[in-house]
C-alpha cells in the first residue's frame, strides 16, 4: 500500500486479556518502530526492528510487551494481560533505513482502550 | 541525556496570524538531526521537515519557516498566517545515533504543542 497500514483502528478489551495489534509498513522499508501515545502526551518508543538484526526492545515497558516481524514486512506488537495504564493510542512506523537522518513514516494508530 | 522540550502546551490564534512553536532540545552528540510533525485531529502523524545539526540555515517551505539555532539548542517551527487547516498538534524530534538505547533511528519526542486556529 501507499502508507503504513495498522489495524484494528480500535480495540476495546477487559482487563486482564491479551491483545495483538498488526502492522504493514511501506513496501521496502526495512525499519520497523512502536511507539506508545498516551492522551495528551507525546511518543514512547517501544521496539525497533532493523532488517534481519535482533530487535532494540529497550523501550518496552514490561514484560507483558512483546512484539515480532516477519522479516522486512508485518510486525505485531502484543500485550499479556492488559491493565488499564495500557490504554494509549499505539503508532507503527516505517523509514526506509534505520539510520537517524531518515524520516519516519506513521500509520493512524490503533486506540486500545482497556475497561 | 536526550531531551526535547516544548514548553507551550496550547497556543490559540486567530486566522492569519503568525504563531511560533518552540523546541529546545539537549543532547550530548555533535550528529543528530531535528524534526517536526504535525498530528491533524484525524491522528495520523504528518513529517514535515528534517534538519541536521550541521546545517544552521533556516528553511521556509510556503507559510512555514524553520529557524535552527545550534547555540541555544533551538529549532522553532513559525507559521505565517496562519489557517484553520493549521490547528494540529505539533511535535518536535531528535534523532542522533548514539542515543536511547542505542537505537539509531529512535526518535524521541516532545510532549507537543496544540495549535488551535480560530476563524
Amino acid at each position: 500500500g501507499a502508507g503504513v497500514s495498522q489495524s484494528p483502528s480500535n480495540k476495546v478489551t477487559e482487563k486482564g486479556k491479551d491483545v495483538e495489534l498488526r502492522c504493514d509498513p511501506i513496501s521496502g522499508h526495512t525499519a520497523l518502530y512502536w511507539y506508545r501515545q498516551r492522551l495528551g502526551q507525546g511518543l514512547e518508543f517501544l521496539i525497533y526492528f532493523q532488517g534481519n538484526s535482533a530487535p532494540d526492545k529497550s523501550g518496552l515497558p514490561s514484560d507483558r510487551f512483546s512484539a515480532e516481524r516477519t522479516g522486512e514486512s508485518v510486525s505485531t506488537l502484543t500485550i499479556q494481560r492488559t491493565q488499564q495504564e495500557d490504554s494509549a493510542v499505539y503508532l507503527c512506523a516505517s523509514s526506509l533505513k534505520g539510520i537517524p537522518d531518515q524520516p519516519q513514516h506513521f500509520g493512524d494508530g490503533t486506540r486500545l482502550s482497556i475497561l | 541525556a536526550q531531551k526535547v522540550t516544548q514548553a507551550q502546551t496550547e497556543i490559540s490564534v486567530v486566522e492569519k496570524e503568525d504563531v511560533t512553536l518552540d523546541c529546545v532540545y539537549e543532547t550530548r552528540d555533535t550528529t543528530y538531526y531535528l524534526f517536526w510533525y504535525k498530528q491533524p485531529p484525524s491522528g495520523e502523524l504528518v513529517f514535515l521537515i528534517r534538519r541536521n545539526s550541521f546545517d544552521e540555515q533556516n528553511e521556509i517551505s510556503g507559510r512555514y519557516s524553520w529557524n535552527f539555532q545550534k547555540s541555544t539548542s533551538s529549532f522553532n517551527f513559525t507559521i505565517t498566517a496562519s489557517q484553520v487547516v493549521d490547528s494540529a498538534v505539533y511535535f518536535c524530534a531528535l534523532s542522533d545515533p548514539l542515543n536511547y538505547g542505542g537505537s539509531q533511528g529512535n526518535l524521541i519526542f516532545g510532549k507537543g504543542t496544540k495549535l488551535s486556529v480560530k476563524p
